[in-house]
C-alpha cells in the first residue's frame, strides 16, 4: 500500500511569491492534516480537512490556506511568502477525523529567499 | 512555557543499552499520547499510540503514560544503531480535526 505522497520535495521561492504544495493521502484515508516543522518551533499544526471540509485550524495567519478535493487529495497554499515561512511542510493522512493515528509523508522543504 | 516539554538531547548510548525518553505536559485535557520516530529528511513515523494512563508494549518499545504526573515515557530495549533518529512525543485532547501537539524531539544516537 502506497504511503502519503507529497510533491514537490524541494521548493525555492522568493519573498512575496505564493506557493502551492500537494498531498496525496494513503488510499482509503479521508482526513488530511498539515504541519509546519522548523528548528525553532518544531512541529506545529496548520489545519485538517475531512471530506472537503476544514475541521480544525492552528494559529497561523490567513496567508496559509488549504483545500481538499473529492478524491481526498489536498493542497496547501501560502501567499505573500515571508522569510520565516522557510520550513518543512508535512502532510499526514488518517482514516477519519477523530482521534485517529496519523501517517506522515516525507514533506516539502520550502526555502524562501 | 510550552504545552509539551521534551529534552532535545542529544542522547548518546552504546548498542544494546536501554533508552529512556520522556516528555512532560501542562494541559490536563490531553487524552491521547503518541511517540513518533523521524529520520533525517523523512517524515515522522508512528511508533506507539496510547489512550489515557498505563503501559503499552510493542516489541522492543514500551510506552508509559502517567496522567497524574503529566509525564510520558518511551523505553527502547536492546537499542540498535538503526534506532538513531529524532524521537517526538505528541498529544491530543481528543477533538475533531486530529490536532496533535508535539514536543521538540530528542535526538538519539546509538553507537556500535
Amino acid at each position: 500500500k502506497a504511503g502519503v505522497t507529497q510533491t514537490p520535495r524541494y521548493l525555492i521561492k522568493t519573498r512575496g511569491q505564493q506557493v502551492t504544495l500537494s498531498c496525496s493521502p494513503i488510499s482509503g484515508h479521508r482526513s488530511v492534516s498539515w504541519y509546519q516543522q522548523t528548528p525553532g518551533q518544531g512541529l506545529q499544526f496548520l489545519f485538517e480537512y475531512f471530506s472537503e471540509t476544514q475541521r480544525n485550524k492552528g494559529n497561523f495567519p490567513g496567508r496559509f490556506s488549504g483545500r481538499q478535493f473529492s478524491n481526498s487529495r489536498s493542497e496547501m497554499n501560502v501567499s505573500t511568502l515571508e522569510l520565516g515561512d522557510s520550513a518543512l511542510y508535512l502532510c499526514a493522512s488518517s482514516l477519519a477525523s477523530y482521534n485517529e493515528k496519523l501517517f506522515f509523508g516525507s514533506g516539502t522543504q520550502l526555502s524562501v529567499l | 512555557q510550552k504545552e509539551v516539554e521534551q529534552d532535545p538531547g542529544p542522547l548518546s548510548v552504546p548498542e544494546g543499552a536501554i533508552v529512556s525518553l520522556n516528555c512532560t505536559y501542562s494541559n490536563s485535557a490531553f487524552q491521547y499520547f503518541m511517540w513518533y520516530r523521524q529520520y533525517s529528511r523523512k517524515g515522522p513515523e508512528l511508533l506507539m499510540y496510547t489512550y489515557s494512563s498505563g503501559n503499552k508494549e510493542d516489541g522492543r518499545f514500551t510506552a508509559q503514560v502517567d496522567k497524574s504526573s503529566k509525564y510520558i515515557s518511551l523505553f527502547i530495549r536492546d537499542s540498535q544503531p538503526s534506532d538513531s533518529a529524532t524521537y517526538l512525543c505528541a498529544m491530543s485532547e481528543g477533538e475533531y480535526g486530529n490536532k496533535l501537539v508535539f514536543g521538540a524531539g530528542t535526538i538519539l544516537r546509538v553507537k556500535s
